[in-house]
């Protein structure tokens, strides 16, 4: 049971042009979003995030939007850099409702071309 | 504080052996998870802690995983009778709960090859 789904595999961008990242998520109880980014070889890194009690979050060049009635959420990076090229997962948990754990998708692959 | 901190980094072991997997979470985090990462998916969740207490086991985990976080601090992740099948990237994750933000910080992963 994929909770929080990433449909995209892959994404390749321009340097310069904006990156738009996807997520799906089934858990009505989720209320705490969450995306990360991972090069090879090393843990995931924690990028931005976002509660359930907001609609947009801010920070530099990343911007992440939530649709709950939709069930969507989205990473908008702007402008794209080479050193962006990475996979980013995003991951749901419910900070209200006790003890749930962090789920990820299963990520998108980002290539940003020089 | 460096943050979570995983030990080793890599382990190669022959299929039947045990392996023993370290992780030091970020100090005053209450909640350890366990992942597991292989290639082309995201961490898929193992077991966490919240303090010492051990709330959840993924079914995926058979009987011969387990795991212990026994002052609340650091937690061992323990294969035994490794098989192929176990070769993945192990990930300790730490989170703060009960605070405003709560986003979980990982470490650098122990992967794990078994031979």
């Amino acid at each position: 049971d994929q909770q929080v789904k990433q449909n995209s595999p892959s994404l390749s961008v321009q340097e310069g042009r904006i990156s738009i990242l996807n997520c799906d998520y089934t858990n009505s109880m989720f209320d705490y979003f969450l995306w990360y980014k991972k090069y090879p070889a090393e843990g995931p890194t924690f990028l931005i995030s976002i509660s359930s009690i907001k609609d947009k979050n801010e920070d530099g060049r990343f911007t992440v939007f939530l649709n709950k009635s939709a069930k969507h959420l989205s990473l908008h990076i702007v402008p794209s850099q080479p050193g962006d090229s990475a996979v980013y997962f995003c991951a749901a948990t419910a900070n209200s409702g006790g003890y749930q754990k962090v789920t990820f998708g299963t990520g998108t692959k980002l290539q940003v071309i020089p | 504080d460096t943050g979570v901190s995983q030990n080793p980094r890599h382990k190669i072991t022959k299929r039947g052996q045990n392996v023993t997997f370290r992780c030091d979470p970020i100090s005053e985090h209450n909640r350890l998870y366990w992942y597991r990462q292989t290639l082309g998916q995201g961490p898929e969740f193992l077991t966490y802690f919240q303090n010492e207490a051990q709330l959840e086991k993924s079914r995926l985990l058979s009987d011969r995983f387990s795991a212990e976080r026994p002052k609340g601090s650091f937690s061992t992740l323990e294969i035994q009778r490794t098989e192929q099948g176990d070769s993945a990237m192990y990930l300790c994750a730490s989170q703060l709960m009960g605070g405003q933000d709560t986003e979980a910080f990982f470490g650098q992963g122990t992967r794990l090859t078994v031979v």
